[in-house]
């Protein structure tokens, strides 16, 4: 069991440009989720997946965010446009199972810096 | 709809003393709690989680937490601190029916006194 892995841990972007992060959850782990970090915050929801099938995505994932789980493994979460405001640490965390009471674990994050 | 409040975002004790992380939830279903903790430029590692079982709930490193359903609280504690558990604390909170993403507290920064 190596963990929830995430790539890139950093990146620095200009204000426009698209970016992809990637996230490896915990094998044989069925769901994932992505949360959003800004600085002084607690971390908020963005979406998630239970194998490949996106059953949620908050409000704050505006249509300039989209997420994959290809085939039910690792994930992948696409910002295009970027802007300033979209600065903020990226957080994976994956689970076993189904229900609420299931821990979440999670990897080291992206962070992510608009310029 | 579910969130919480943790009450002071800096807490500062002395090394040896004790630790309250002060949480309360609200929650339209019975709730489950969580602990994190978050070190400097990384990810979240669970402390512990409340899951209905046990209303006195122990986790890692000396923490633990009581669930007080007429209190609306998941205070986290632990009888002496140490150099080591200076870091920021989240609570969290999920529900049962579906209500399965993690909602966060706006986090408890813990700095400890030599």
């Amino acid at each position: 069991d190596t963990g929830v892995s995430q790539d890139p841990r950093h990146k620095i972007t200009k204000r426009g440009q698209n970016v992809t992060f990637r996230c490896d959850p915990i094998s044989e782990h069925n769901r994932l989720y992505w949360y959003r970090q800004t600085l002084g915050q607690g971390p908020e929801f963005l979406t998630y997946f239970q194998n490949e099938a996106q059953l949620e995505k908050s409000r704050l994932l505006s249509d300039r965010f989209s997420a994959e789980r290809p085939k039910g493994s690792f994930s992948t979460l696409e910002i295009q446009r970027t802007e300033q405001g979209d600065s903020a640490m990226y957080l994976c965390a994956s689970s076993l199972g189904i229900g609420g009471q299931e821990t979440q674990y999670f990897g080291p994050g992206t962070r992510l810096l608009v310029l | 709809a579910q969130s919480v409040t943790q009450l002071g975002s800096h807490v500062s004790v002395s090394e040896g003393a004790l630790v309250l992380l002060r949480c309360n939830y609200s929650s339209s279903v019975p709730p489950y709690l969580f602990w994190y903790v978050q070190y400097p430029n990384q990810g979240l590692q669970l402390l512990l989680k409340y899951t209905s079982a046990a209303t006195l709930v122990k986790g890692i490193n000396g923490f633990e937490a009581e669930f007080k359903k007429s209190e609306t609280s998941f205070h986290l504690t632990k009888p002496s601190a140490h150099m080591s558990d200076a870091a920021e604390y989240f609570c969290a909170v999920t529900g049962q029916g579906g209500n399965e993403k993690l909602t966060f507290g706006t986090g408890t920064r813990l700095t400890i006194i030599p």
